[in-house]
């Protein structure tokens, strides 16, 4: 079982626009919400996190919105260039007791030059 | 500060035989994990081990199996391999037991290991 729903599978946009990737999750014990960026051959790379208690965090053009009561968060990422087509995964845990990052199926983004 | 490093990057094998993944930790990590990523997926997790002891398991046979050394290094072994088992597999360590905002996954460029 899927415990954390990603979309859209794939992506295409123009240099400038903002992507957004969304996810949803079930498990209300989740509390470490990461994203990670994969390019082709490398394994994936820590790219921004959150944590439930806050609703928003950016980082450079990286930004999470995340909705508690809903129990969705997203990526947006301002200013897309070329070099930022990749495979995007979220993913949850709890930190307390999991052991188990659970990822998203991922995010195939392509930014057009 | 050296990174996750994993070997052999590529690796073919024939149905029913054995293999033995490598994986050294990041520097100051005392936690490995280890995920299989099939072709167009996430990464699944296969189990975590915590001080040389198995932390928790995912939804994995047996014929899956794992170590970790005094140094943190790790392998991860797959017993009767199936055609299935073809796949990318990752290794990730963190500062402490699991993962948080404060200590979260560092993962290697991973294992193809393609079966037969």
């Amino acid at each position: 079982q899927q415990q954390v729903k990603q979309s859209p599978q794939s992506l295409i946009v123009q240099k400038g626009g903002i992507p957004i990737i969304n996810c949803a999750y079930e498990n209300t014990a989740f509390d470490y919400f990461p994203w990670y960026q994969q390019f082709p051959g490398k394994g994936p790379a820590l790219l921004i996190a959150i944590r439930p208690d806050v609703s928003e965090k950016k980082e450079g053009r990286f930004t999470i919105s995340f909705n508690k009561s809903a129990k969705q968060f997203s990526l947006h990422i301002m200013d897309s260039q070329p070099g930022d087509s990749a495979t995007y995964f979220c993913a949850a845990s709890n930190s307390n007791s999991g052991y188990a990052l659970n990822f998203g199926k991922g995010t195939s983004l392509l930014v057009t030059p | 500060e050296t990174g996750v490093t994993q070997s052999p990057t590529h690796l073919i094998k024939t149905r029913g035989q054995q293999v033995t993944l490598r994986c050294s930790s990041q520097s100051g990590h005392n936690t490995v994990s280890w995920y299989q990523q099939a072709l167009g997926q996430g990464p699944q997790f296969i189990f975590q081990y915590y001080r040389e002891e198995e932390n928790g398991r995912g939804n994995f046979p047996p014929r899956f199996s794992g170590l970790q050394f005094p140094n943190y290094s790790s392998e991860l072994n797959v017993n009767a391999l199936e055609l299935d088992d073809s796949a990318l597999y990752l290794c990730a360590s963190s500062l402490v037991r699991g993962q948080s905002y404060n200590s979260p996954l560092h993962f290697g460029n991973g294992t193809r290991l393609t079966v037969t």
